[in-house]
């Protein structure tokens, strides 16, 4: 079983519907979660972070931790075409002894598509 | 700011060459780290650094080398290029950890042939 389980999709939606992209984990040390949006041949960028369980929201984004079900979620409300992309969850440690060494684990993605 | 930058975009090795894939950062990041994308995998760790002079591996090491001789600079190397690691590239910074915002740079796509 990989670390990290993400549906690659491909997850297409009409425009302004909501979206709704998940990950599960089975590392429990995993204490730092995150979204990465990846637009075609570009490098990936942070959406949302969390620390630990718990909502975190950011405009149009709610990401949600539950570290007693190892299963993180990202929604996207009010979805515009140029959501379209590939998101990857990624989650850490926080590295050996919580020094910071390291990386990040990451999912496969989720390819989005709105269609408009 | 510049942030990540990677160099080159894309390069075409033949097998046995060896070449070194640039990456800089004007962040003053204490942390950097290269990672692998392939398709259906995701990225992959490859090494990681936590400041200059310190180096450690990753996921998946095989067939690279780097260093880490300034904060602005982790340069990656391949030693003699095979056919598998074609792939897609990806450097990133941290301010000082892995728990921390990575930043990524553009990427470099390389072909082994």
């Amino acid at each position: 079983q990989k670390e990290v389980e993400q549906d690659p999709g491909p997850l297409s939606v009409p425009e302004g519907a909501i979206v709704s992209l998940n990950c599960t984990y089975s590392n429990s040390a995993f204490q730092y979660f995150m979204w990465y949006r990846q637009y075609s041949r570009k490098g990936p960028e942070l959406l949302m972070y969390t620390y630990s369980s718990g909502n975190k929201e950011d405009g149009r984004f709610t990401a949600q931790v539950d570290k007693s079900s190892k299963y993180i979620s990202l929604f996207i409300r009010d979805s515009q075409p140029s959501d379209s992309a590939t998101y990857l969850c990624a989650m850490s440690g926080g590295g050996r002894s919580g020094g910071g060494a390291d990386g990040l684990t990451f999912g496969k993605g989720t390819h989005l598509i709105i269609q408009p | 700011n510049a942030g990540v930058t990677q160099t080159p975009k894309f390069q075409v090795l033949k097998t046995g060459q060896s070449m070194t894939l640039q990456c800089a950062q004007d962040m003053n990041h204490e942390y950097m780290s290269w990672y692998r994308q392939d398709p259906g995998m995701g990225l992959r760790l490859i090494h990681y650094s936590v400041g200059a002079g310190i180096t450690d591996q990753g996921e998946v090491p095989n067939g690279y080398n780097v260093s880490r001789s300034t904060t602005e600079d982790f340069p990656l190397r391949l030693l003699s290029a095979a056919p598998s690691q074609t792939s897609v590239y990806f450097c990133a910074s941290s301010i000082q950890g892995v728990g921390e915002t990575q930043y990524f740079g553009p990427g470099t796509r390389l072909l082994v042939l």
